[in-house]
C-alpha cells in the first residue's frame, strides 16, 4: 500500500534553481525518510526526519515536517544536473516503510 | 563496505522458466526486504526477513513466488513458473532494525527481469 503521495509527479527546472517536492501521508508516523533513485539504479537514502523534528538540513537539502498537516517537503537548493532523478518519501509503519509514487525531477542545463 | 549486492543485474527468460534472484545484504544488518518496482504499481514490498526469519510475506503475489534466507549473508527470491506480468525490477534492501522501527534502508542496484 502507498501512504505517501508526492507532489508534483514531475518537475523540470533550470540548473541553479531550487526544487521543492512535497509529500503527504495519512497516518501518524515515527519518522519520514526521503530517497533518491537515479535512472536504472537502486534507491539511496537522503535524509530522515523524526516526528518530533520540524526541519532538518543536509548539504543542499532541506526537509520540513508538519505533523499537523501530515506533510513534508524536500527542498534542493542550487540544483545541478546530477540531481536529475526520482525522489521518494517513505513513512514508517512498524518494521516497514510505506512508499509514495515519487517525483521525477529533471534539471535542464 | 560493498553495500547490498544483487545478481543477476539483468535476466531475460521465457514464460514458464524458473528465475532465481540473489541478494547479499550488508554485513551486520538484521533485516532484509525484497521489493518489486514497476511503472504501474510503483515500489511494492514482497517479503521481509528479520534475523533470517520471514516475518511478513503478505506482499508475495502468489504461490509462484518464494523467498529464502538460509543465513544472514544470503537470500534468494524464486519465481516458478515465470509469467510476462512478472517483468519488473526486483530490489533487495537491508537495514539494522532497532526497537521494531523502520530505519534507513540500503538498496542493491536491482535485478531487471524480463519474461517473454
Amino acid at each position: 500500500s502507498q501512504q505517501g503521495e508526492e507532489d508534483p509527479q514531475a518537475l523540470s527546472i533550470q540548473e541553479g534553481e531550487n526544487a521543492t517536492m512535497n509529500c503527504s501521508y495519512k497516518t501518524s508516523i515515527n519518522n519520514l525518510q526521503w530517497y533518491r533513485q537515479n535512472s536504472g539504479r537502486g534507491l539511496v537514502h537522503l535524509i530522515l526526519i523524526r516526528s518530533n523534528e520540524r526541519e532538518k538540513h543536509s548539504g543542499r537539502l532541506r526537509v520540513t515536517l508538519d505533523t499537523s498537516k501530515k506533510s513534508s517537503s524536500l527542498l534542493i537548493t542550487a540544483s545541478r544536473a546530477a540531481d536529475t532523478a526520482s525522489y521518494f518519501c517513505a513513512t514508517d509503519s512498524n518494521y516497514q516503510l510505506i512508499w509514495g509514487a515519487g517525483t521525477k525531477l529533471i534539471i535542464k542545463p | 563496505d560493498a553495500g547490498v549486492i544483487q545478481s543477476p543485474r539483468h535476466e531475460v527468460t521465457e514464460m514458464g522458466q524458473e528465475v532465481t534472484l540473489r541478494c547479499k545484504p550488508i554485513s551486520g544488518h538484521n533485516s532484509l526486504f525484497w521489493y518489486r518496482q514497476t511503472m504501474m504499481r510503483g515500489l511494492e514490498l514482497l517479503i521481509y526477513f528479520n534475523n533470517n526469519v520471514p516475518i511478513d510475506d503478505s506482499g508475495m503475489p502468489e504461490d509462484r513466488f518464494s523467498a529464502k534466507m538460509p543465513n544472514a549473508s544470503f537470500s534468494t527470491l524464486k519465481i516458478q513458473p515465470s509469467e510476462p506480468r512478472d517483468s519488473a525490477v526486483y530490489f533487495c534492501a537491508s537495514s539494522l532494525l532497532a526497537g521494531g522501527r523502520a530505519g534507513e534502508l540500503f538498496f542493491g542496484e536491482g535485478s531487471r527481469l524480463t519474461v517473454l
